[in-house]
C-alpha cells in the first residue's frame, strides 16, 4: 500500500535554481494538495486540485506553480527558489470533492534553499 | 488573528496521567473538526474526527463546544508512545472543498516515564 508518494525526500537548492516536487497517489482520490510547514506554524496550503484538470491557489501560492498531470499525479514547481522557501513540503490527497474523507499525507520533502 | 489557535505546549505528562488541551477557531461557520497526530515533523495522520456530541476512541476523547468555538482532546492513561504533536484541523462550510482546511500550529505532548 503505497498511499501518497513524494519525491525527493530531501533537496538543497541554490537561490535562483528551479525544481519540481513530485507527488503521486494510488487511492483513486479526486483531490490533491500541497502544504508547507515551517517551525512554529501550522500547515499552510499552497495549492490544491479538487479534481483532475483543476487547480486553485491556497493561502501561500506566490513563487509556486502546480500541475495536475492526471488523477494520480500533482506536481509542485519552484521556478526560482528563494531562501524563504526553505521548508518541509507535504503532499496530501483525499477522496471526495466538497465532502470529508480522511486526508492522507506523503512523507514530506525537506527543502533547503541556500 | 489566526483562524485556528492552539497552545504550543509542551505539555509534560507523567506516564499514566491524563492530559487535555484545547483548540480555538474563529470561523463560526466551521463545520468539521479533526485531530491529527504528527511525530517529529513526519507526515500528519488522522487521530480522530470530532463530532458534535463528543466522541471517544479508546483512551482519546474529543469534545466540541460550538458556543465558545473550541474543540478539546483528552488523553487518558498516557503512554510514552503518545508523545507527539497534536494538530487541530478545522474545515469550513460544507460547500468548501477539502482545500479549505485550516491547521493549527500544533500542541506538543511529551510523556515522561
Amino acid at each position: 500500500n503505497a498511499g501518497v508518494t513524494q519525491t525527493p525526500k530531501f533537496q538543497v537548492l541554490k537561490t535562483g535554481q528551479s525544481m519540481t516536487l513530485q507527488c503521486a497517489q494510488d487511492m483513486n482520490h479526486n483531490s490533491m494538495y500541497w502544504y508547507r510547514q515551517d517551525p512554529g506554524m501550522g500547515l499552510r496550503l499552497i495549492y490544491y486540485s479538487a479534481s483532475e484538470g483543476t487547480t486553485d491557489k491556497g493561502e501561500v501560492p506566490n513563487g509556486y506553480n502546480v500541475s495536475r498531470l492526471n488523477k494520480r499525479e500533482f506536481s509542485l514547481r519552484l521556478e526560482s527558489a528563494a531562501p524563504s522557501q526553505t521548508s518541509v513540503y507535504f503532499c496530501a490527497s483525499s477522496g471526495a470533492e466538497g465532502g470529508f474523507t480522511e486526508a492522507f499525507f506523503g512523507q514530506g520533502t525537506r527543502l533547503t534553499v541556500v | 488573528r489566526k483562524e485556528v489557535e492552539q497552545d504550543p505546549g509542551p505539555f509534560n505528562v507523567p506516564e499514566g496521567a491524563t492530559v487535555a488541551f484545547n483548540c480555538t477557531y474563529s470561523n463560526s461557520a466551521s463545520q468539521s473538526f479533526f485531530w491529527y497526530r504528527q511525530d517529529c515533523r513526519k507526515e500528519p495522520k488522522l487521530l480522530m474526527s470530532v463530532y458534535s456530541s463528543g466522541n471517544e476512541d479508546g483512551r482519546f476523547t474529543a469534545q466540541l463546544n460550538r458556543a465558545s468555538q473550541y474543540i478539546s482532546l483528552l488523553i487518558r492513561d498516557s503512554k510514552l508512545s503518545d508523545s507527539a504533536t497534536y494538530l487541530c484541523v478545522v474545515k469550513g462550510a460544507t460547500t468548501d472543498s477539502w482545500g479549505k482546511l485550516q491547521f493549527g500550529a500544533g500542541t506538543q505532548v511529551v510523556v515522561t516515564p
